[in-house]
């Protein structure tokens, strides 16, 4: 079994476009994560959210929103793609804790805008 | 910003150990020193951590200086699948602990 899984896998399309990118884990974790890898392979994180808390890097536009229907669930929907969204995107997972927690990443969504 | 240095990129022959070396002059005494690894086209992947003591898993080992300022992860036995990058993290002791990737070392196992 997939510990986080991300789908799909590859998404093109236009800009001006809204979409959703959907991310589930099985580990039972309390905490997920959103992050952006760009053209130039840096890897940033965007959100962190559990059931009690949503961290927003400041940097991230407000067309990115993350909806979290349950404990297992975080999806990212985006409004109005723009060609600068282009990138792949990583969902994650984590136990809720300090330093000491590893993440679980899943295989990515590779977005592109056209 | 990344509180880790770490060199642009290493070679290292398969079969051999490969040491990759990260500096973390500033880490606070709270604070863990995490591995990952992302190989071409993956999500990234944990390796190892640890706090002031030497780890080893099944994977690595991570030795951390006595001052805790830097920090090498051993691969014992490269092979050609271990060619990936390789991050050195700081973990920020917050409750929800983001990983804040710097450019890591991209490590190249070579026959």
């Amino acid at each position: 079994d997939t510990a986080v899984s991300q789908t799909p896998k590859y998404l093109v399309t236009q800009m001006g476009n809204d979409k959703s990118i959907k991310c589930e884990q099985n580990l039972g974790h309390d905490t997920m994560y959103w992050y952006k890898q760009d053209s130039k392979k840096f890897l940033k994180i965007m959100f962190s959210y559990n059931n009690k808390e949503l961290i927003i890097n400041e940097t991230v536009p407000n067309r990115f929103s993350p909806k979290s229907p349950d404990k297992a669930h975080l999806n990212l929907h985006i409004n109005s793609l723009e060609l600068g969204d282009s990138a792949v995107y990583f969902c994650a997972s984590s136990r809720l804790g300090g330093g000491d927690t590893e993440a679980f990443f899943g295989q990515g969504t590779r977005l592109t805008v056209v | 910003d990344a509180k880790t240095t770490q060199p642009t990129s290493m070679d290292c022959a398969e079969g051999r150990a490969a040491n990759l070396p990260c500096n973390h002059s500033t880490i606070s005494g709270n604070e863990y020193v995490y591995w990952y690894r992302q190989i071409h086209s993956q999500g990234p992947q944990y390796i190892i951590h640890g706090l002031k003591n030497n780890e080893t898993n099944e994977m690595a080992s991570l030795i951390i200086t006595e001052d805790r300022k830097s920090s090498t992860l051993i691969l014992p036995h490269a092979t050609l699948r271990d060619t990936a990058v390789y991050y050195c993290i700081v973990r920020v002791r917050r409750s929800q602990g983001n990983l804040i990737f710097g450019k890591g070392t991209k490590l190249s196992v070579k026959p």
